[in-house]
């Protein structure tokens, strides 16, 4: 079964402009983790936070924890076309290893 | 291309067959992982190994499914008497024992498997 829900469900944008995505989860974790994945290919990792830590930035991403909450975002600044993919959240459960992913935002972005 | 490969990329089958997949890890990664992605849904768990040890199993991996890693290199995944509610992609992540819980995933392109 999913772990949560990630918000929106899609997304579509114009280039250069920001796109956020937000994921929910319902169990403590150790960690969560983005990643990235285009049409009918594997995952990639984008970023992983850790659940003492609050931000933390890669390049164009930013992400958020907010374990109180349970929830996460994830900030892509300054778009490009080439970002065209859905976006996954994925928690580790604390004392496991296995990912447990969202649902998933599909984000679209405009040329 | 993240260094794990999968084999076959594409497997087209009839309902009762048994089919077999093929995950190759990073060479230098002990952890194993294969999990199961429906149209739509964002991936599952199905197993885990560390070295050749199968560590855990998702209440998913029914009877039909059985997975190895023999020498603790690569790993096959079978299913037998395939039905149709199998057709997924089957992908197979590795990543490399460290300290922390804190070991980041690597994912192979998937295997596509349809069943008719």
């Amino acid at each position: 079964s999913q772990q949560g829900e990630e918000d929106p469900q899609a997304l579509s944008i114009q280039e250069g402009e920001n796109a956020t995505m937000n994921c929910s989860y319902k169990t403590s974790i150790n960690n969560l983790q983005w990643y990235r994945q285009n049409s009918g290919r594997g995952l990639v990792h984008l970023i992983l936070i850790r659940s003492n830590e609050r931000e933390k930035h890669s390049g164009r991403l930013r992400v958020t924890l907010d374990t109180s909450k349970k929830s996460s975002s994830l900030l892509i600044t300054a778009s490009r076309a080439a970002d065209t993919a859905s976006y996954f959240c994925a928690t580790v459960g604390t004392g496991r290893r296995a990912l447990t992913f969202g649902s998933g935002t599909r984000l679209q972005v405009q040329p | 291309d993240t260094g794990v490969s999968q084999d076959p990329r594409h497997k087209i089958t009839k309902r009762g067959q048994n089919v077999t997949f093929r995950c190759d890890p990073i060479s230098e990664h002990n952890r194993l992982y294969w999990y199961r992605q429906t149209l739509g849904q964002g991936p599952e768990f199905l197993t885990y190994f560390q070295n050749e040890a199968q560590l855990e199993k998702s209440r998913l991996l029914s009877d039909r499914f059985s997975a190895e890693r023999p020498k603790g290199s690569f790993s096959t995944l079978e299913i037998q008497r395939t039905e149709q509610g199998d057709s997924a992609m089957y992908l197979c992540a590795s990543s490399r024992l460290a300290g922390g819980a804190t070991d980041t995933q690597y994912f192979g392109p998937g295997t596509r498997l349809t069943v008719l």
